[in-house]
């Protein structure tokens, strides 16, 4: 497709459960970002891979938070034993720049997270 | 690290009128300055940026100012219409070397027709 692609949309999750969010970039962008969104609140940055390569990992609230890009195409944030506080909408961006080049990010539609 | 406030949280103007939202960032070395449209859940979508080297940008009825000294910036809509009832973000980006985008906390416009 023509746009960032993420999967599933929706999940639902027991406490204690490990979920997978993934991440379809637009083809060529070398940029690829992960945001984490509470509701009605702004994009809270997670992390930022150039290619395959994890440049900043500062925002990932612990260490039950990991995300790789392996191929630097398809990324996938994995959350393991999911807490309540972890129900948010996880985006991903992406941009055709790299690092100081910048430009405009092109958002997914999100995965909404909902840990029971 | 960068912190941009936003505010208002909540804009109720008039079909027709204009509204402005304000935005300020804490980190002098930001130099890119986008905003983001989002509609209920949909993504967000930039509909206008501002670079650290410009004071305003134009775009139909859409404009954003920046002031670097007093480090803040500003959406302008004018002749607004139903379809701008969104909630929009500014954001910042320090830049060279530092990609990631510092979001603020939104601000909910609402159209009354």
């Amino acid at each position: 497709g023509a746009g960032v692609s993420q999967s599933p949309r929706y999940k639902v999750a027991k406490r204690g459960q490990d979920v997978a969010l993934r991440c379809d970039p637009i083809s060529g962008h070398v940029s690829l970002f992960w945001y984490q969104q509470a509701l009605g609140q702004g994009p809270e940055f997670l992390t930022y891979f150039q290619n395959e390569a994890q440049l900043d990992k500062s925002g990932l609230p612990s260490d039950r938070f990991f995300a790789e890009r392996p191929e630097g195409s398809v990324s996938t944030l994995k959350i393991q034993r999911t807490q309540q506080e972890d129900s948010a909408v996880y985006l991903c961006a992406s941009s055709l720049g790299s690092a100081g080049v910048g430009g405009e990010l092109f958002f997914g539609e999100g995965s909404r997270l909902t840990v029971l | 690290g960068e912190n941009v406030e936003q505010h208002p949280s909540t804009l109720s103007v008039q079909e027709g009128d204009s509204a402005v939202i304000k935005c300020t960032y804490s980190d002098s070395a930001s130099n890119y300055f986008p905003w983001y449209k989002q509609e209920l859940g949909k993504r967000p979508q930039l509909i206008i940026d501002i670079r650290s080297n410009v004071g305003e940008k134009k775009d139909q009825r859409i404009a954003v100012t920046l002031n670097k000294t007093a480090k803040h910036f500003s959406l302008h809509i004018t002749e607004t219409q139903p379809e701008d009832s969104a909630v929009y973000f500014c954001a910042a980006r320090a830049g060279f070397g530092n990609e990631k985008l510092t979001f603020g906390t939104g601000t909910r416009l609402t159209i009354i027709p």
